[in-house]
């Protein structure tokens, strides 16, 4: 089955910094990619999503890249705020089968002020 | 539209209790979901429900039971509650066609004693 791999566990960054996090998964057949941002106490609410017949997409302060060769894929929040401060996942889901997405364990990402 | 609606949001059980964790979509989504969230090991998938009538066993299902009563209901129940079933509960949906997001509910926050 597919294995995803989410970098780093923990973030740190003062207000203004770019934050980057990682994932990798391992089933070729993978073509969706949604992150997840989840606020203490709160549901995970999709941020952003990528397919793969698009190597970047871009909404206003967040970006995510696919490279399908190396089976990996990132998110970007460039000048960070406070308010980014939350736990993001990462998910792949494979097409042609029961469409499971399998998550990454998360990144807590704390931005200070 | 309300979305993904859980009940209830918080629960005590005591050890050997059962109790059933309600979920219904608004959305007229096919695919249905319950994970559980535990601190550092990312969202866990239960059990799942491709489309009305079928459902599927996902990662950690031991201990629990679903019921996919119609479109629009997904139901988890724990039998025989046991301490280790400590945790927050997520219901989400899907359009199902493997490239769609998961819209998820509030979360059910239980304590098992």
């Amino acid at each position: 089955g597919e294995n995803v791999e989410q970098h780093p566990s923990t973030l740190s960054v003062q207000e203004g910094d770019s934050a980057v996090i990682k994932c990798t998964y391992s089933d070729s057949a993978s073509n969706y990619f949604p992150w997840y941002k989840q606020e203490l106490g709160k549901r995970p609410q999709l941020i952003i999503d990528i397919r793969s017949n698009v190597g970047e997409k871009k909404d206003q302060r967040i970006a995510v890249t696919l490279n399908k060769t190396a089976k990996h894929f990132s998110l970007h929040i460039t000048e960070t705020q406070p308010e980014d401060s939350a736990v993001y996942f990462c998910a792949a889901t494979a097409s042609g089968g029961s469409y499971i997405p399998t998550f990454g364990r998360g990144t807590s990402l704390i931005v200070h002020p | 539209n309300a979305g993904v609606t859980q009940t209830p949001k918080f629960q005590v059980l005591k050890t050997g209790q059962s109790m059933t964790l309600q979920c219904a979509q608004d959305m007229n989504h096919n695919s249905m979901y319950w994970y559980r969230q535990d601190p550092g090991m990312g969202l866990r998938l239960i059990y799942y429900s491709a489309s009305e009538g079928t459902t599927d066993k996902g990662e950690v299902p031991n201990g629990y039971n679903v019921s996919r009563l119609n479109k629009r209901e997904f139901s988890l129940r724990l039998e025989s509650a046991a301490p280790s079933q400590t945790s927050v509960y997520f219901c989400a949906s899907s359009g199902g066609t493997g490239n769609q997001p998961q819209h998820f509910g509030d979360g059910t926050r239980l304590s098992i004693l």
